[in-house]
């Protein structure tokens, strides 16, 4: 079936790049997404990719996308304190309207 | 984007009764959907809400536990019934303005707990 895996945890730097990779199963996946959730708080779309591209930039955050390996990154760069939050990879199937299937998130400190 | 409310926020429910939430978006959207994210876990679909007609749900959940409606093209609710303390979750709203469009938003989500 589907899924999506994450790494749980990153710590960073204040000022320094900031790395969150994604792997998912699912070869048909039309896009595939980026959402932050703060502590009590919903889902931020940050950003998105279509699957044929390989590259989306936007301000500090890079998205980057191999197909072949299925795998997607987010890169943000100079990182603030701000940015501490979960990260939730989420992918989109063929024909899938609505349905998004997330990974587990990845907790991203960012130390001062 | 959409701007979208849910209420309540948050509640702690006594173990046998029902909650229900509604989730209000600022303007006209085709889809709305309902996702459960559990404690420490990732998010899963509950179902799609249909206007004018019943919600699609996913394998493992059933109308009877979490009815919904969806009376127009604003608005939805779902119910959690007779909830037991596995039911403690967050129930976030989902909704894309337009059927396989790109955009799925979601509002700030309800924080229940069953005791």
């Amino acid at each position: 079936g589907e899924d999506v895996e994450q790494s749980l945890f990153l710590s960073v730097r204040e000022g320094d790049s900031s790395v969150i990779n994604c792997t998912y199963t699912d070869s048909s996946s039309t896009y595939l997404y980026w959402y932050k959730q703060e502590p009590g708080a919903g889902l931020q779309l940050l950003t998105y990719i279509f699957s044929n591209m390989d590259m989306k930039q936007d301000q500090r955050l890079t998205v980057l996308l191999n197909k072949k390996d299925k795998h997607l990154s987010l890169r943000i760069a100079d990182t603030q304190t701000g940015d501490s939050a979960i990260y939730f990879c989420a992918e989109r199937g063929l024909g899938n309207t609505g349905k998004l299937i997330f990974g587990q998130g990845t907790t991203l400190q960012v130390k001062p | 984007s959409a701007v979208i409310s849910q209420k309540p926020s948050r509640d702690i429910c006594q173990r046998g009764t029902s909650l229900t939430i509604q989730c209000q978006v600022d303007s006209q959207v085709t889809m709305m959907f309902w996702y459960r994210q559990q404690p420490g876990q990732s998010l899963t679909l509950i179902a799609t809400a249909n206007q004018g007609s019943e919600a699609t749900y996913e394998s493992g959940f059933v109308i009877d536990k979490f009815p919904i409606s969806r009376p127009n093209l604003t608005f939805s609710t779902l119910t959690v019934s007779n909830m037991s303390p596995e039911d403690s979750s967050i129930y976030l709203c989902s909704v894309e303005k337009a059927a396989m469009n790109t955009e799925a938003f979601f509002g700030q989500g309800t924080r229940l707990t069953v005791v």
